[in-house]
Parts: C-alpha cells; sequence; structure tokens
C-alpha cells in the first residue's frame, strides 16, 4: 500500500493565481483531512470528509475549497492564492471517528506552497 | 472552542538527558494522541489513550493521561539523536476532529 500521496511536492505561485492539491488514500478509510502548517506551528485543519460527498469546515477554511467525489481522493482547491497561504499543507486520512479507540490518522509527505 | 496547549515551544538537551512535553485542553477529551515529525518531514502517529490516568510505555518514552482528561505528558529517557523531531498531541472531545497542539520542537547536542 502507497498510503497517503500528495502532489506536488513543492509549488511556487503567484498572487492571485489558483492550483489544485491533489490527496489519494489507498486503504479505504472513509475520513480525510487537510491541515496547514506554518513554519514552527502546530497543524491547523482546513477542511474534512467523513465520507464521499460530505465535506465540512475545519478552523480556517477561508479560501480554500475542498470536494470528495470518491472514497479515495479528496483535492484541495486554492482560488485567488495570497501570500497568507504560503504554508506545508498535510493530507490525512483515518479509519474511524477521532474519538474512537484506534482513529490513527495518516498523513501523506505533504506539499510546500509558497506565493509571492 | 476547544483549545489544545503544548509546553514548552522548544527543547534543546544534551544526548543522554531526560525530555518532557506536557498537554493541556481547555475543555475535557475522550482521548488523546501523541505524534512526531521528523525535521522536514510529515506528523507520524505515536500512540493514543484513552483512559483517565493511563499511562502507556513504548522503550524509552512514557506517556500519561491525567485524572481529569484534560492534560497529557510525554516523557523520553535518556535521549538519543534518533529522537530529535517535533512532539505534538492531538485531543479529541467528542467532535469529528482532532485539534493539535503548536509542538515541542526537541533539539538534542551528541
Amino acid at each position: 500500500n502507497a498510503g497517503v500521496t500528495q502532489t506536488p511536492k513543492f509549488r511556487i505561485l503567484k498572487i492571485g493565481q489558483s492550483m489544485t492539491l491533489q490527496c489519494t488514500q489507498d486503504m479505504n478509510h472513509n475520513y480525510m483531512y487537510w491541515y496547514r502548517q506554518d513554519p514552527g506551528m502546530g497543524l491547523k485543519l482546513i477542511y474534512y470528509s467523513v465520507g464521499a460527498g460530505i465535506t465540512d469546515k475545519g478552523e480556517v477554511p477561508n479560501g480554500y475549497n475542498v470536494s470528495r467525489s470518491t472514497t479515495e481522493d479528496f483535492p484541495l482547491r486554492l482560488e485567488l492564492a495570497a501570500p497568507s497561504q504560503t504554508s506545508v499543507y498535510f493530507c490525512a486520512s483515518s479509519s474511524k471517528l477521532p474519538d474512537s479507540l484506534g482513529n490513527e490518522q495518516f498523513f501523506g509527505p505533504g506539499t510546500r506552497l509558497t506565493v509571492l | 472552542g476547544q483549545q489544545v496547549m503544548q509546553i514548552p515551544q522548544y527543547q534543546h538537551v544534551q544526548e543522554g538527558e531526560d525530555f518532557t512535553t506536557y498537554c493541556n485542553s481547555s475543555t475535557t477529551l475522550s482521548n488523546i494522541q501523541w505524534y512526531k515529525q521528523r525535521p522536514g518531514g510529515h506528523p507520524v502517529f505515536l500512540i493514543q489513550l484513552v483512559k483517565s490516568g493511563e499511562v502507556k510505555k513504548q522503550k524509552r518514552l512514557t506517556f500519561q493521561f491525567g485524572e481529569a482528561k484534560k492534560n497529557s505528558s510525554l516523557h523520553i529517557t535518556a535521549t538519543q539523536t534518533t529522537d530529535v523531531g517535533t512532539y505534538f498531541c492531538a485531543g479529541s472531545g467528542g467532535a469529528q476532529k482532532l485539534v493539535f497542539g503548536q509542538g515541542t520542537r526537541l533539539t538534542i547536542n551528541p
């Protein structure tokens, strides 16, 4: 199993450009998450999904959109990129809800995004 | 909303010294998880604690969950250079998401 994969690994955007960060998992997990990590900081939840067709906002959703058309894929869309969106983006998945026993989250390798 | 605070933010030790990081939640947690992130890497799950007062050990790492289920700690005995990284706690208060602490970055002088 590849686990959670993310593309691209690195990207530089100009202000106002758009892009989609791809995330795919092959573990048949229902729950998927997008986090951003600013330098020296913790992880902040952007959006999450509890299954195909269902998404919900996290702590910092402004400027982002997501979709979940399949169990495997959970792309994150940035519209009108801004310097404040410079960060490392991690996708994660889990087989259970966070308040369940054994709800370990598996993280992808991350996408380093710079907006200039 | 739920907040999870972690201290210290940074810790530098000599190899062989012990290390402890503390995690405090503003609300009672159903469980707490600990993750490790190596420099330039992604978070990797270490352990989950569920019961009040629970203590779990993984070799030189000892994890505790407070009696009130609002705080937790990670203690590393006799640090080694392989322990370098940032340690995060993450709490679940019954919602569909985890709230991560800011992390404690551990550096070690060999």
